[in-house]
């Protein structure tokens, strides 16, 4: 079973400020992780990934993500936020098993970011 | 390449009315599913394919069926829409062996039961 719990339904930052989006899991299994973004009326696109190896992974738009095992989390973070970047993330785990297309996805955060 | 593509954007139906949500894919991936998005509850994974003529039940599949005849192709019926079913929907497709399962999601059907 697995599941992916994301702190804070709402985000707020200043453009240029730091952008921090939290992620927690539950899987039996090692885990794969995602983030994705989710732009007003789009479909979901990748942000980045994990699977094996390095744990710090390093995505589009600046994005990077950190899988710390022992605290079964995968934090999104930016260094400094831009208006473009005003989004819907979601965080999502699929087991190495079991079919790879089965994501289990957490609720979203929307992140705003003001002038 | 077009990727995902879904029909219709949008859609209204009457309580108690059929319609099937189209999907399809030009990228040859083996892997195809369908997700509900609703407000606050992420996106859930209705029903999922590892390929033609193979389907399994995701998460919340009751009140939907699936079918799959071609690898490009993935429709999802609605039996008898019910308001629970108002919704934002989305296809993904995925191959496995390339980014480790990456899914790659359609545009989304905004549907609306009355």
């Amino acid at each position: 079973a697995q599941s992916v719990t994301q702190l804070g339904s709402h985000v707020s930052v200043s453009e240029g400020a730091l952008v921090l989006l939290r992620c927690n899991y539950s899987s039996s299994v090692p885990p794969y992780l995602f983030w994705y973004v989710q732009y007003p009326n789009q479909g979901l696109q990748l942000l980045l990934k994990y699977t094996t190896g390095a744990t710090l992974v390093k995505g589009i738009n600046g994005f990077e993500a950190e899988f710390k095992k022992s605290e079964t989390s995968f934090h999104l973070t930016k260094p400094s936020a831009h208006m473009s970047d005003a989004a819907e993330y979601f965080c999502a785990v699929s087991g190495i098993t079991g079919g790879g297309n089965k994501l289990t996805f957490g609720t979203g955060t929307q992140l705003k970011v003001e002038l | 390449n077009a990727g995902v593509t879904q029909t219709p954007k949008f859609q209204v139906l009457k309580t108690g009315q059929s319609m099937t949500l189209q999907c399809a894919q030009d990228m040859n991936h083996e892997y195809m599913s369908w997700y509900r998005q609703d407000p606050g509850m992420g996106l859930r994974l209705i029903h999922y394919s590892v390929g033609a003529g193979i389907t399994d039940q995701g998460e919340v599949p009751n009140g939907y069926n699936v079918s799959r005849s071609t690898t490009e192709d993935f429709p999802l019926r609605l039996l008898s829409a019910a308001p629970s079913q108002t919704s934002v929907y989305f296809c993904a497709s995925s191959q496995p062996g390339l980014g480790v399962y990456e899914q790659f999601f359609g545009p989304g059907t905004r549907l609306t039961v009355l």
